[in-house]
């Protein structure tokens, strides 16, 4: 059974700070990893995906992965109100397109 | 580009009922998706297609559930009989070739399906 964790939160940061948003999973073949964000009532629209060990960084977010360690990461620097959704984290493991496997996602509420 | 509709955004319906929700994708992507997202679940695959083709119906949780792709900008996820625990928020996405764009999932809005 493939599986993606993630902590539910709620995390709460203050306006300004970093959040650090994590994943696990359970396959070492996976291939990509994608974070999404969904604001309430909304659809899930990608923020990054990053396949290489190491960071990426697009903007305010940095990706980190460690396939050894089998986890990923999503930070968010000088965080704003409107980054106040839930952040899924998505996991292909390779071969067909379809297998993006999602985590129940984690809730960030950043407070002004 | 208008994204991937969905219709109906919203549909309330009983117990014992036909429900059928559509879906057209962007146009010129190869791959749609349907998923369907509860807070115990999170967001599941049900099914996806290439080129019209279904390719992995092994999300489907059961016989009541059908999904069709007569053509490239059309698709139909049906549910006979709905039950409660059918009541989601079902997705209907869909994807650019798998040689380009790192896999990148485009989301409808979103049909949003409570049986009573």
């Amino acid at each position: 059974q493939k599986e993606v964790e993630q902590n539910s939160g709620p995390l709460s940061v203050p306006e300004g700070a970093i959040a650090s948003l994590n994943c696990t999973y359970s396959d070492r073949g996976s291939q990509s990893f994608f974070w999404y964000r969904q604001y309430s009532g909304k659809s899930p629209e990608l923020i990054m995906f990053i396949y290489s060990n190491g960071d990426k960084e697009d903007g305010r977010f940095t990706a980190q992965l460690n396939k050894a360690s089998q986890y990923v990461s999503l930070l968010i620097r000088d965080s704003q109100p409107s980054d106040s959704a839930t952040y899924l984290c998505a996991v292909n493991y390779g071969g067909s397109q379809g297998n993006l496997i999602f985590g129940k996602g984690t809730k960030l509420s950043v407070k002004p | 580009d208008a994204g991937v509709i969905q219709s109906p955004r919203h549909e309330v319906t009983e117990m014992g009922q036909e429900v059928t929700l559509r879906c057209k994708p962007i146009s010129g992507h190869d791959y749609l998706f349907w998923y369907r997202q509860t807070m115990m679940r999170g967001l599941e695959l049900l099914i996806y297609f290439n080129n019209n083709v279904p390719i992995d119906d092994s999300g489907m949780p059961e016989d009541r559930f059908s999904a069709k792709m007569p053509n490239a900008s059309f698709s139909t996820l049906k549910i006979q009989p709905s039950e409660p625990r059918d009541s989601a928020v079902y997705f209907c996405a869909s994807s650019p070739d798998r040689a380009s764009s790192g896999n990148t999932i485009y989301f409808g809005e979103g049909s949003w399906l409570t049986v009573v």
